[in-house]
């Protein structure tokens, strides 16, 4: 089984529509993220938790809020969609310290918003 | 300007030849520096990590830092085709804890 899931995979919404983007993980990390991925800007990163107490806004958070239910799973919502957030969507989690360079990233969701 | 730049590609390569992957980097805090492959439908892996200026080899893979001209490359000998893949390198500052994403170079190798 993977140890970093991401659902649904593929998700296609309308303008205005409330969207969650859920994240689990079996890795046993405290650290998980949020990114999404569009072409010529690369990853960019939305939110961070380093634990479930810890939320913190990363370089894009406009438009996106997350929650983080437990140590293995932190969810996105975009509250009311807009096209401009069509993009690959990436959960990813890590361990602390200089671990943390080393991030585990989830299969990816691929978001349409029209 | 962007914190790291990375040429996005295509980058297109018979079966054998060397590829060369190129970043070069504005901050010169970054002291850490990832490569990670992303095939197609699937999230980023970590394939190497280096520290220190110099190189640093696994197998068919090469790491080079330079910090003196913020510039790392990522090399790969008899490249298959199977390393077809999107690779993205990241770079970290030494207090830093978020990871710093250049755009990523599409490579195919083709038979």
């Amino acid at each position: 089984d993977a140890d970093v899931t991401q659902t649904p995979r593929n998700r296609i919404t309308k303008t205005g529509k409330r969207i969650m983007l859920e994240c689990s993980q079996t890795k046993g990390h405290d650290r998980m993220y949020w990114y999404r991925q569009d072409p010529g800007l690369g990853l960019r990163l939305i939110y961070y938790s380093f634990d479930v107490k810890d939320i913190n806004k990363g370089e894009i958070s406009d438009g996106y809020s997350v929650s983080r239910q437990a140590q293995a799973k932190f969810s996105l919502s975009l509250e009311s969609a807009i096209p401009n957030q069509t993009a690959l969507y990436f959960c990813a989690t890590s361990g602390g310290g200089r671990a943390a360079d080393t991030q585990y990233f989830g299969p990816g969701t691929r978001l349409t918003v029209l | 300007q962007k914190e790291v730049e990375q040429d996005p590609g295509p980058l297109s390569v018979p079966e054998g030849a060397i590829v060369s992957l190129n970043c070069t980097y504005s901050n010169s805090a970054f002291q850490y520096f990832m490569w990670y492959r992303q095939y197609s439908r699937k999230g980023p892996e970590l394939l190497m990590y280096t520290y220190s200026s110099g190189n640093k080899e696994d197998g068919r893979f090469t790491a080079q830092v330079d910090k003196s001209s913020k510039y790392i490359s990522l090399f790969i000998r008899d490249s298959q085709p199977s390393d077809s893949a999107t690779y993205l390198c990241a770079m970290v500052t030494g207090g830093g804890n978020k990871l710093t994403f250049g755009t990523g170079t599409q490579l195919k190798v083709e038979l």
